[in-house]
């Protein structure tokens, strides 16, 4: 069974400091990555996509991948209060498809 | 706002009823999925259809059946449904693969669906 495993939390950090949130999955063939983002009541919004090893920046967000490992993490600097929600990690599930297994998700707390 | 668009925002509908839940997008995307989603869980796949054809079906129970009538719809018809149905129902889309990488799926903001 292919999985996608994230620490549930919740995950409380201070405003401005960094949010690390960390997925792992078992398919080592996976390739593409993805985070969402979902507050509580509405849909889940793309944070970030990764298809290669290494680190992606966008703004404050920062997504991390190794593959080797098998192993995305995102990151979160100067965390805001807005920030507060769920962060799916999701991952394609096989190569001839594209549904997405997504992970349990991280309840991410930031306190004002 | 997002740009796949899920109607109704809610539905309450009892055991015997017939409903459709209806979503729409306008990117051009050739990929569109229905996921349910219970509370304090991730979403779970139902159905994908890619170029309007179905290619997975998660083994989901009859009383759910999609229609995609053409690129830019997709249609979840419901009927005879258990309160254990009740859930939030999201659509979402996606291009097809590019350079044989995934590209990400957008969601539309979902339809609440209650069972009595």
């Amino acid at each position: 069974q292919k999985e996608v495993e994230q620490n549930s939390g919740p995950l409380s950090v201070p405003e401005g400091a960094i949010a690390s949130l960390n997925c792992t999955y078992s398919d080592r063939g996976s390739q593409s990555f993805f985070w969402y983002r979902q507050y509580s009541g509405k849909s889940p919004e793309l944070i970030m996509s990764i298809y290669s090893n290494g680190d992606k920046e966008d703004g404050r967000f920062t997504a991390q991948l190794n593959k080797a490992s098998q192993y995305v993490s995102l990151l979160i600097r100067d965390s805001q209060p807005s920030d507060s929600a769920t962060y799916l990690c999701a991952v394609v599930r096989d190569q001839a498809g594209t549904a997405l297994i997504f992970g349990k998700g991280t309840t991410l707390s930031v306190s004002s | 706002d997002t740009e796949v668009t899920q109607t109704p925002k809610h539905l309450v509908m009892g055991m015997t009823n017939k409903k459709s839940l209806k979503c729409e997008q306008h990117m051009g995307h050739r990929a569109m999925y229905w996921y349910k989603q219970k509370a304090k869980k991730p979403p779970e796949l139902m159905f994908v259809y890619s170029y309007e054809k179905l290619s997975i079906n998660e083994s989901v129970p009859s009383r759910f059946s999609p229609e995609c009538p053409n690129s830019s719809l997709l249609n979840l018809h419901l009927h005879a449904l258990q309160p254990e149905d009740s859930a939030l129902y999201l659509c979402a889309s996606s291009q097809s693969e590019t350079g044989g990488l995934n590209q990400p799926q957008h969601f539309g903001d979902g339809t609440r669906l209650s069972i009595l």
